[in-house]
C-alpha cells in the first residue's frame, strides 16, 4: 500500500542544471499538488492539478513546470536551479478528507 | 484570501502532561476543513486530526483533540498525556472544498515545534 511516492531523498545540484521530481500516488485521486517548505515559512503552494491535463499555479509557481499526463504521476521540474530554490519539496495527493503527503526531497543548490 | 496563524513558534511541555497548540484562521467559505499535521524530524507529513467545519462536535484521536469554535474561527489542538514521540513540529492546515480546483489546495500555518521533556 505505497500511497504517494516520491523520489530523490535528497538532491544537490549546480546552478543551472535541470532535475525533475518525481511523484506519484495509487489512491485515485484527481488533485495533486507540490509544496515547498522553508524554515519560518510553513508549506507554499507551487503548483497544482485537479486531474490529468490539467494544471495551474499556486503561490511561487517561478522556476518551476509542471504537467499531469496520467492520474497516478505528477513531476515536477526545475529548467535552471537557483540558489533560491534551495528547500525541502513536498508531493500531496487528496481527496476531499485529506491530504497525504510523499516523504520530502531535501534539495541544495550549490 | 483564506490565512491561518499559528502564533506559538515554540512551545514545551513535561511528559505524561497536557499541551494545547493554538491556531486560528480567516475564510468566508462555509464548507471547509481543518487539519493538524505533525511533522518529525523525519520530515514525514503525517495527518494528526481532522475536522469538517459543518459538524459541531469536536474531532478526537486517541490523545489528541481539537477544540473547534467556528464563530471565532479558532481550531486548537490539545495532546494529553504528552509522550516523548510527540515532539515534533506541528502544522495548522485549511482548506475548503466547493467549486473550482483552487479552493481545494491546503493553507498553512507556519507551524509550532514541540518540545516534550522527560
Amino acid at each position: 500500500n505505497a500511497g504517494v511516492t516520491q523520489t530523490p531523498k535528497f538532491q544537490v545540484l549546480k546552478t543551472g542544471q535541470s532535475m525533475t521530481l518525481q511523484c506519484a500516488q495509487d489512491m485515485n485521486h484527481e488533485y495533486m499538488s507540490w509544496y515547498r517548505q522553508d524554515p519560518g515559512m510553513g508549506l507554499r503552494l507551487i503548483h497544482y492539478s485537479v486531474g490529468a491535463g490539467i494544471t495551474d499555479q499556486g503561490e511561487v509557481p517561478n522556476g518551476y513546470n509542471v504537467s499531469r499526463s496520467t492520474t497516478e504521476d505528477f513531476p515536477l521540474r526545475l529548467l535552471s536551479a537557483a540558489p533560491s530554490q534551495t528547500s525541502v519539496y513536498f508531493c500531496a495527493s487528496s481527496s476531499r478528507q485529506a491530504a497525504f503527503f510523499g516523504q520530502g526531497t531535501r534539495l541544495t543548490v550549490v | 484570501a483564506q490565512t491561518v496563524t499559528q502564533s506559538q513558534p515554540e512551545m514545551s511541555v513535561q511528559e505524561a502532561e497536557t499541551v494545547t497548540l493554538s491556531c486560528t484562521y480567516d475564510t468566508s467559505e462555509s464548507d471547509y476543513y481543518l487539519f493538524w499535521y505533525k511533522q518529525p524530524p523525519s520530515r514525514q507529513m503525517i495527518l494528526v486530526i481532522r475536522q469538517e467545519a459543518y459538524k459541531q462536535q469536536n474531532a478526537t484521536e486517541n490523545r489528541f483533540s481539537v477544540n473547534f469554535q467556528k464563530a471565532a474561527k479558532s481550531f486548537s489542538l490539545k495532546i494529553s498525556d504528552s509522550q516523548l514521540g510527540d515532539a515534533a513540529m506541528y502544522f495548522c492546515a485549511y482548506r475548503s472544498w466547493g467549486a473550482g480546483g483552487s479552493q481545494g489546495n491546503l493553507i498553512f500555518g507556519k507551524g509550532t515545534k514541540l518540545s516534550v521533556k522527560p
